[in-house]
């Protein structure tokens, strides 16, 4: 079952902060954060694992509740290239599956 | 390094032709992941090859199937086209895990196939 991300769009001023929420159904072994800029390949930015293991981008940070399959992302200080879509894509079961189930997206634009 | 590439870029088919996109993965990367993005769906699984095995499918028709090969190069086949088979085709290259403990990786995705059916 699709996960689903909150919100499905937002426009920051430069400098400001983010969060995007993304919410399963079914128990996650771990979730992925991807932006895509228009026209580009989903790029990755962060992996979170059961069990609290993380790894990822320096400037963007991301948490884990476990026992509410949730997940968020958090982008602060916003900048201009942080603008596109981010996914968050999930794994269930005990993991090692290489199948990922994307959430829609959400839509972030930054402002000068 | 080089990065995840996709062969073609863009593909414009008829109705009731078949295609076959192929993806290069990073080297060294033995699982390689399809999938299909839509403006109305978004990005949705199509399967999974590890080692030239498949090991997962997800919700799509006969018609969508899948190789890959010992070097880990990937294609997947779409026979029959649709209408609704027009999208962009992503395949997706990860180290793959040999087993439960090693620790999930991410995945680097290709520039993506555009597909246009007419």
């Amino acid at each position: 079952q699709q996960p689903v991300q909150s919100p499905q769009a937002v426009i920051l001023r430069e400098g400001e902060d983010a969060v995007i929420n993304c919410s399963s159904s079914k128990a996650l072994y771990s979730v992925h954060w991807y932006r895509q800029k228009h026209g580009e390949a989903p790029v990755f930015l962060m992996i979170l694992l059961k069990g609290g293991e993380q790894k990822g981008h320096d400037k963007i940070s991301a948490s884990f509740n476990e026992k509410k399959q949730q997940s968020s992302l958090y982008l602060t200080a916003s900048q201009l290239s942080y603008s596109g879509t981010y996914f968050c894509g999930t794994e269930s079961g005990s993991g090692n599956t290489g199948k990922l189930i994307f959430g829609q997206g959400t839509t972030l634009q930054v402002k000068p | 390094k080089a990065g995840v590439t996709q062969t073609p870029r863009y593909l414009i088919k008829t109705r009731g032709q078949q295609v076959t996109l192929s993806c290069s993965p990073i080297s060294g990367h033995r699982s390689v992941s399809w999938y299909q993005q839509t403006p109305g769906q978004g990005l949705q699984f199509l399967f999974e090859y590890f080692s030239e095995t498949q090991r997962n499918k997800g919700n799509f028709p006969g018609r969508f199937s899948g190789r890959q090969f010992s070097n880990s190069r990937s294609e997947m086949n779409v026979s029959t086209l649709e209408l609704g088979d027009s999208a962009l085709y992503l395949c997706a290259s990860n180290k793959g895990r040999g087993g439960p403990r090693i620790m999930n990786t991410e995945a680097f995705f290709g520039q993506g196939t555009r597909l246009t059916v007419v």
